[in-house]
């Protein structure tokens, strides 16, 4: 089973700012099959990128992925009030699926 | 529109069981594959299951194999969870997720409401 490690667990910034959270995995996962969600209190996650650096329909270009193997990169360049949420990676490239810890980042 | 209804779910006793349902439309439900994905209270996201869409594969996580079982019926464009000899760990909200692509192995584009699963005595 492949083990992803979200860094950090608490982010506090505050709007316009940049967000950056990380998701390591155990082994490298194949395929860069890695996604990242957005959740929000009392709501499904939203999937936002997929193929660690492709934009799912209708998100806005403020975020972006990046990485590859086992270090994989979510980032928010400027933080709208919208965006403070819990933030799941989760890799597709085994059978084993999995997901990370996940990200909250609130307002400082 | 994609929409996944779920229904089951409540208050069930250790060591007993439940079923869950996810009515799908809105796609052609036969060509993707499905899952479930739970989550407790105040805790992150759990891949459990997942089944193609023709259900002739399935696989699960090793903390629900054994004791959960996923199916589909595609003439009825309905997924299923069978959760046997539940545990108190089992305590969480259930989602149903819809496979972005017809891959088993896939990220999730749309996900059910949810529903809560209460194990206790």
């Amino acid at each position: 089973e492949i083990v992803l490690a979200q860094s950090p667990d608490t982010l506090s910034l505050s709007p316009g700012e940049r967000a950056t959270l990380s998701c390591r995995a155990s082994q490298s996962v194949s395929g860069s099959y890695l996604a990242w969600y957005q959740q929000k209190p009392g709501q499904a996650p939203r999937l936002l990128i997929y193929g660690a650096s492709s934009r799912a329909t209708g998100i806005p270009d403020r975020f972006s992925g990046s990485g590859s193997g086992t270090d994989f990169t979510l980032t928010i360049s400027r933080l709208e009030p919208e965006d403070f949420a819990v933030y799941y990676c989760q890799q597709y490239g085994s059978s084993q699926l999995t997901f990370g810890g996940g990200t909250k980042v609130e307002i400082k | 529109e994609v929409h996944l209804l779920q229904s089951g779910g409540g208050l069930v006793q250790p060591g007993g069981s439940l079923r869950l349902s996810c009515a799908a439309s809105g796609f052609t439900f036969s060509s993707y594959a499905m899952s479930w994905v739970r989550q407790a209270p105040g805790k992150g996201l759990e891949w459990l299951s997942s089944i193609s869409g023709t259900g002739g594969t399935t696989f699960y996580a090793d903390s629900v194999k054994g004791r959960f079982t996923v199916s589909r019926d595609n003439s009825k464009n309905t997924l299923s969870l069978q959760m046997n000899s539940l545990r108190a760990e089992d305590t969480a909200v259930y989602y149903c997720a819809k496979g972005q692509v017809n891959g088993i192995q896939s990220r999730f584009d749309y996900w059910g409401q949810g529903t809560l699963v209460t194990v206790s005595s």
